[in-house]
């Protein structure tokens, strides 16, 4: 199994809202990431998790906030988004202290209204 | 992190081989060269990988510079599926250089 499986695929919330993204792998990886997509730009890194820890968040607003609870999991709450927020989030994974490939979701798509 | 410039947009006939070029001058002895590739409406996928010897593999071939400071990613027979962003990132070996950091890449047309 070398699939990321991101849910859901797509979510619309209101800026008063409270929601959750989640991914899921089993492969193994003990690195997790989350990054954020706007249109025609390349994907920008968020968050890195390496053996469940929180090892880099890149200056992300506290809007978002990362949790590993275990190996295979890893999500994304979010609280009182802005428009501005909404883009395609991905999640990918990699084994970690090796520079081998990673995999990536198919990402959730947010729309903040 | 160490930076990689690519064209903006690159065009093929289909069925003919296509080259994208990916400069990165700045690359440490320690950065292996990855590609990946991103579909309309898709994540990001991975292609190929390598440290200093070309590689090979089903989905393309990596020829890199011997300075390192350049490598080409080699598609040997375009097909319209292969229409994407394709990026070239240097992935560090150290520290927190184990993710990602997507550069803007280059968008492959091709044509029939």
């Amino acid at each position: 199994d070398t699939e990321v499986t991101q849910t859901p695929k797509h979510l619309v919330m209101g800026m008063t809202n409270k929601k959750s993204l989640k991914c899921e792998q089993h492969m193994g990886h003990r690195a997790m990431y989350w990054y954020k997509q706007k249109a025609k730009k390349p994907p920008e890194l968020m968050f890195v998790y390496s053996y469940e820890k929180l090892s880099i968040n890149e200056s992300v607003p506290s809007r978002f906030s990362p949790e590993c609870p275990n190996s295979s999991l890893l999500n994304l709450h979010l609280h009182a988004l802005q428009p501005e927020d909404s883009a395609l989030y991905l999640c990918a994974s990699s084994r970690w202290g090796t520079a081998g490939e990673a995999f990536f979701g198919q990402g959730t798509r947010l729309t903040v209204v | 992190d160490a930076k990689t410039t690519q064209p903006n947009s690159m065009e093929s006939n289909e069925e003919e081989p296509v080259h994208l070029p990916c400069n990165h001058s700045t690359i440490s002895g320690t950065d292996y060269i990855h590609w990946y590739r991103q579909l309309p409406s898709q994540g990001p996928e991975y292609v190929i990988h390598g440290l200093t010897s070309n590689v090979n593999n089903r989905m393309a071939s990596l020829a890199i510079a011997e300075d390192r400071k350049s490598s080409t990613l080699i598609l040997h027979r375009a097909t319209l599926r292969d229409a994407a962003v394709y990026y070239c990132i240097l992935r560090a070996t150290g520290g927190s250089g184990y993710a990602l950091n997507f550069g803007k890449g280059t968008s492959l047309l091709v044509t029939p």
